[in-house]
């Protein structure tokens, strides 16, 4: 079945630093592959998303590129800000699925 | 802005009891789920409704049952609550392959 690996948390970076989280896949066919981020206290929401291989998703300095070679969309940011304290879940949707498959989640804590 | 509500942010119930968590949203949206969301889990789908009265199990439906009576509602229900069901639950709907969630309700079972 389809799966979502992430890296495991919790990261802690200081304001400014560049941030990657790892996030691997499995599945069969050309799935979509997805960002979401949880503030505290809130729901998910969702960050980015990519639809085909080689798509790169952005929104609000976060990028994440859909590398089918090596099924991986690792998320990047290159200064990260104390509001981006969150945890991060990477999910995917099957071709033609309904359903989301998620990662573990990975907190981020950002220090001033 | 679609809006997904869910009527309780906190619950506290005793074990035997019946649970019901409601969930709402204003988008006519087809595709509704529950998730529970456990630290070192993720999110895990119980259950997802296509349509009203339909409904499919997800990868962890046991303990739970659901109810769509109106496209807008899905209601998650734990027949008979027991401590392993203490956890963050959280409603989705669905539009154009993206999950609009609600804030969570967080239930505690004693």
């Amino acid at each position: 079945g389809n799966s979502v690996t992430q890296m495991e948390g919790p990261v802690t970076l200081s304001e400014e630093a560049f941030l990657t989280i790892n996030c691997t896949y499995t599945a069969t066919g050309y799935p979509s592959l997805f960002w979401y981020v949880q503030y505290p206290g809130e729901g998910l929401q969702l960050l980015l998303k990519a639809t085909k291989a080689d798509d790169k998703g952005s929104n609000k300095g976060f990028e994440a590129t859909y590398r089918k070679e090596t099924t991986s969309f690792h998320l990047e940011k290159g200064s990260v800000q104390v509001s981006d304290s969150a945890v991060y879940f990477c999910a995917l949707s099957g071709q033609g699925a309904q359903k989301l498959v998620f990662g573990q989640g990975t907190r981020l804590t950002i220090n001033p | 802005d679609v809006k997904v509500t869910q009527s309780s942010r906190y619950l506290v119930k005793r074990t035997g009891e019946k649970v019901f968590l409601e969930c709402v949203q204003d988008m006519d949206h087809e595709n509704m789920f529950w998730y529970r969301q456990d630290p070192g889990l993720g999110l895990r789908l119980i259950y997802f409704s296509y349509d009203v009265k339909m409904k499919e199990k997800g990868d962890i439906p046991e303990g739970y049952s659901v109810s769509r009576e109106k496209k807008e509602r899905f209601s998650l229900i734990l027949e008979s609550a027991s401590t392993n069901q203490t956890s963050m639950y959280l409603c989705a709907s669905r539009d154009k392959n993206i999950q609009y969630f609600g804030a969570g309700t967080r239930l505690s079972v004693l």
